[in-house]
């Protein structure tokens, strides 16, 4: 069974400051999928991956993918408060099916 | 273009009715995906389907819950007979499905449904 995992799960930060979440996946895949969420609405597409070493960039965040080492990680720079929101990364399998991380609450604080 | 469009937005509903979701996907998209994502569980995909045909189901909970897609520009999602714990946020996606699951998906808004 494919398992995504996302850590932290939770983050709080200052607004400047850089962090890296991470989204670690268990079995092979052939894309992946970041998104975000904001507070009572739905899901946006932030980024798709779709393949090793790939990097995508947009604003202050950037997400890249090792299928070697099934990793993904979706790093911020330079914080500000319009990231808070809930960022999901989504594993793809063959069979069309998204299989979605638990999520990463980022609260940026002034 | 509109857009994935759910209704309703908002259900509350009491136990033991009937419920029906509904969702227009974005014109031209022959995948069409539900969810429901609680607080305990998260994001969970409960069917989806490809020119109209049902390809996984096997995340509906249970008999309870069936889904349907009569042509490509409408399903529904129906809770009969609804009980508590199914009160959550459904939402409905599409994609253009060029291969299967193979290109980014589009959330609809939601039907937050509560029931009493």
């Amino acid at each position: 069974e494919l398992k995504v995992e996302q850590n932290p799960l939770f983050l709080s930060m200052q607004e400047g400051k850089n962090y890296t979440i991470y989204c670690n996946y268990s079995t092979t895949s052939d894309r992946l999928y970041w998104y975000r969420q904001d507070p009572g609405k739905s899901l946006e597409s932030l980024f798709v991956l779709l393949s090793n070493g790939a990097v995508k960039q947009e604003g202050r965040l950037m997400a890249s993918l090792d299928t070697k080492a099934r990793l993904s990680t979706l790093h911020i720079t330079a914080a500000v408060h319009d990231l808070s929101a809930t960022y999901f990364c989504a594993v793809a399998r063959n069979t069309g099916k998204l299989i979605f991380g638990q999520g990463t609450t980022l609260q940026v604080k002034p | 273009d509109a857009g994935v469009i759910q209704s309703p937005r908002h259900e509350v509903t009491e136990m033991g009715q009937e419920v029906t979701l509904r969702c227009k996907p974005i014109s031209g998209h022959n995948s069409l995906f539900w969810y429901r994502q609680t607080m305990m569980r998260g994001l969970e995909l409960l069917i989806y389907f490809n020119n109209n045909v049902p390809i996984d189901d096997s995340g509906m909970p249970e008999d309870r819950f069936s889904a349907k897609m009569p042509n490509a520009s409408f399903s529904t999602l129906k809770i009969q007979p609804s009980e508590p714990r199914d009160s959550a946020v459904y939402f409905c996606a599409s994609n253009a499905g060029l291969r299967i699951g193979t290109d980014t998906q589009y959330f609809g808004p939601g039907t937050r449904l509560t029931v009493l």
